[in-house]
């Protein structure tokens, strides 16, 4: 595909309840970002990869948050035990490594926990 | 501490008026300055990159600018359309931490009206 793409683009789950949250990033990028937005809130860094290794898991707000990334490709953020402040739109963006390489993003992933 | 402020929080504007978007900042040194685009629902997709030496980045109807002397940037837009309507977010990539250590802004939300 031309872009990064996330599914399930919306995710409504009950409290204490495990979710999965899928990111297919551009063919070629070796990084990719995770990045959780609440309303009116700037973008918060969750996890980054380069390659499958995670250098910097220094965002995931508790254990409860996990990612992986696997053949240098699809990564997936899983929440356990949601709970309701962990409702936001989760984004995923890509990019070549660099400072000055722009990152790109995929459309998110909107999940309610009610 | 590292912070990106962005004035006006909100702004509306006719269609067809100019407006610029301010961005102050407080990280030093840093790499790069971005401005990103992001429609409601959408994710946040790159207008311009400037690093530290450059002072002016054209993107259509999109100019930012930057003056790492006072920490400003602004992003102006010519002849505004409907399609402006966004949240403009600016963002900081400080030297130290790696290249994924992003520092975002809140955001403007522009809003053009007929």
């Amino acid at each position: 595909g031309a872009g990064v793409s996330q599914s399930p683009s919306n995710k409504v789950t009950e409290k204490g309840k495990d979710v999965e949250l899928r990111c297919d990033p551009i063919s070629g990028h070796t990084a990719l970002y995770w990045y959780r937005q609440s309303l009116g809130q700037g973008l918060e860094f969750l996890i980054y990869f380069q390659g499958n290794s995670a250098p910097d898991k220094s965002g995931l707000p508790s254990d409860r948050f996990s990612a992986e990334r696997t053949g240098g490709s699809v990564s997936t953020l899983t929440i356990q035990r949601t709970q309701q402040e962990d409702s936001a739109v989760y984004l995923c963006a890509s990019s070549f490594p660099g400072y000055n390489s722009p990152l790109h993003f995929g459309n998110g992933t909107r999940l309610t926990v009610t | 501490k590292n912070q990106v402020e962005q004035s006006p929080q909100s702004l509306i504007i006719l269609e067809g008026k100019n407006c610029t978007l301010q961005c102050n900042y407080t990280v030093s040194p840093f790499s790069n300055l971005r401005w990103y685009k992001q429609d409601t629902g959408r994710g946040p997709v790159s207008l311009t990159i400037m690093t530290f030496s450059e002072n002016t980045k054209s993107n259509g109807r999109y100019t930012a600018t930057l003056d790492a002397d006072t920490k400003q940037s602004s992003l102006h837009i010519t002849a505004s359309q409907l399609s402006d309507s966004a949240s403009y977010i600016c963002v900081v990539s400080p030297v130290s931490g790696g290249y994924n250590k992003l520092i975002f802004g809140a955001g403007t939300r522009l809003a053009v009206h007929p």
